[in-house]
């Protein structure tokens, strides 16, 4: 079954806010959790990841955390732009075997952002 | 620098039919990757290549999918007897060596089965 899930499939937020996507995850052998931004008619786009024994990583206007204990993990952007509006997508890479090039992705939340 | 680039952008086709679908990699890269996505889904994992060879085909849900990678670069998802449920998205992704969390992906062949 697939271990990648999220909390809410939709997310509406005003130009200027900040954005919280969440996702939970069942397997805890996962060597790595990455986020993608989907866009419509293109491919996912690589935002940020973060190692399993982290429990935060940031990047430009991203923020990822990562709570093991309740298997959670958060992407946080801040001051949501209009171009933000996208899918977005948690994945995970588990080195089974040096199968780490393997990711396994969640259903996705559709971020809506309003000017 | 060019993306990944995919051809077609949309394919139509019968039930029955035998369809190829074609990846261009970003150049230098050596793994590649094909993943599947329907509607409202992520993308699933199909198979992936290091170089010419075919390293994981393990997401191939059965027999009539194929693909190949003959000199390391372009690469062609192939579909034999197209059935109504083949119809997704095809998204092929590449990146270099070893960097498996950042895949490079293309903007995928939109795959109609009627």
């Amino acid at each position: 079954g697939e271990s990648v899930g999220l909390h809410l499939p939709t997310l509406s937020v005003q130009e200027g806010d900040n954005s919280i996507i969440n996702c939970a995850y069942s397997n805890s052998a996962s060597d790595y959790f990455i986020w993608y931004k989907q866009e419509s008619g293109k491919g996912p786009q690589f935002i940020i990841d973060i190692r399993s024994n982290m429990d935060k990583r940031q990047g430009q206007r991203v923020t990822v955390l990562l709570n093991k204990t309740v298997k959670h993990l958060s992407l946080q952007i801040a001051a949501t732009q209009p171009g933000d509006s996208a899918v977005y997508f948690c994945a995970e890479n588990i080195d089974s075997g040096g199968s780490n090039y393997k990711l396994t992705f969640g259903k996705g939340t559709l971020l809506t952002v309003n000017p | 620098g060019a993306g990944v680039s995919q051809t077609p952008s949309n394919k139509v086709t019968e039930k029955g039919k035998y369809v190829e679908l074609r990846c261009d990699p970003i150049s230098g890269h050596t793994a590649l990757y094909w993943y599947r996505q329907s509607l409202g889904q992520g993308p699933e994992f199909l198979i992936y290549f290091q170089g010419t060879g075919a390293a994981d085909d393990s997401g191939l849900p059965n027999d009539r999918f194929f693909a190949v990678r003959p000199e390391g670069s372009v690469s062609t998802l192939k579909i034999q007897r197209t059935e109504r449920g083949d119809s997704a998205v095809y998204l092929c992704a590449s990146s270099p060596y070893s960097s498996y969390n950042e895949q490079f992906f293309g903007p995928g062949t939109r795959l109609t089965v009627l």
